[in-house]
């Protein structure tokens, strides 16, 4: 089965700070991605890759950045965080194709305070 | 623009049958997806539809009209544990990423 691992189940951080959500899949996929989800509001995308040290911007890549330097890691950065970025994150892989099915991780609950 | 519409939420009893619709208007179109999210948990895949018609799986159907832009999921004898948010997803084409609906959270009741 496929596995995306976030590295934070719920993290807490202050206003200003630089904050790293991590995301590992173990399936070697090319495409990956971050969302964030917000009652209301569903799952919005924020950044995707489909491969090494590429990077696309989603619908709402303000106040956030990415990296991806090996195929299994693709980070999101918040480089000042803001109350308004606290929400659910949601990184998931998948294999280009057809039914390009995504596999999520477990979410990281952020609270920027 | 793309514009993604599913009903909020939905409230259906135990052994029933739910229908949850989602029309869609996207520039293209390259496949529809359901996926399934019970509460603080992760979105799992359900069903993907390219190809107009019905698919079935177990007590889960999806259907699709491409010519109105329109999917229906459908589940069978209902149980207390398909309470759930249900959401919509198309990929307009090959290279761009899927765009979600808002979801439709379900609540089964006895």
């Amino acid at each position: 089965d496929v596995k995306v691992t976030q590295s934070s189940r719920y993290l807490v951080k202050r206003t200003g700070e630089k904050v790293f959500l991590e995301c590992v899949q173990d399936m070697d996929h090319e495409n990956m991605f971050w969302y964030r989800q917000d009652p209301g509001l569903g799952l919005r995308l924020i950044y995707f890759s489909y491969d090494v040290k590429m990077k696309e911007k989603g619908d709402i890549p303000e106040g956030y950045s990415v990296s991806r330097e090996k195929k299994e890691r693709f980070s999101l950065i918040l480089e000042s965080a803001s109350t308004n970025q606290t929400s659910m994150y949601l990184c998931a892989s998948s294999s280009p194709g057809g039914n390009e099915k995504l596999f999520f991780g477990s979410g990281t609950q952020l609270s920027v305070l | 623009g793309q514009n993604i519409d599913q009903p909020t939420e939905m409230t259906a009893t135990e052994g029933a049958i739910v229908q949850i619709n989602c029309t869609y208007q996207t520039s293209g179109f390259n496949g529809l997806f359901w996926y399934q999210q019970h509460a603080g948990e992760a979105p799992t895949f359900l069903s993907y539809n390219v190809l107009d018609g019905l698919e079935e799986k177990g007590r889960f159907s999806s259907f699709l009209s491409r010519s109105k832009g329109y999917s229906y999921l459908l589940l069978k004898e209902l149980q207390m544990k398909d309470s759930a948010s249900y959401l919509c997803a198309v990929k307009s084409s090959g290279n761009t990423p899927l765009v979600f609906g808002k979801g439709t959270r379900l609540s089964v009741i006895a």
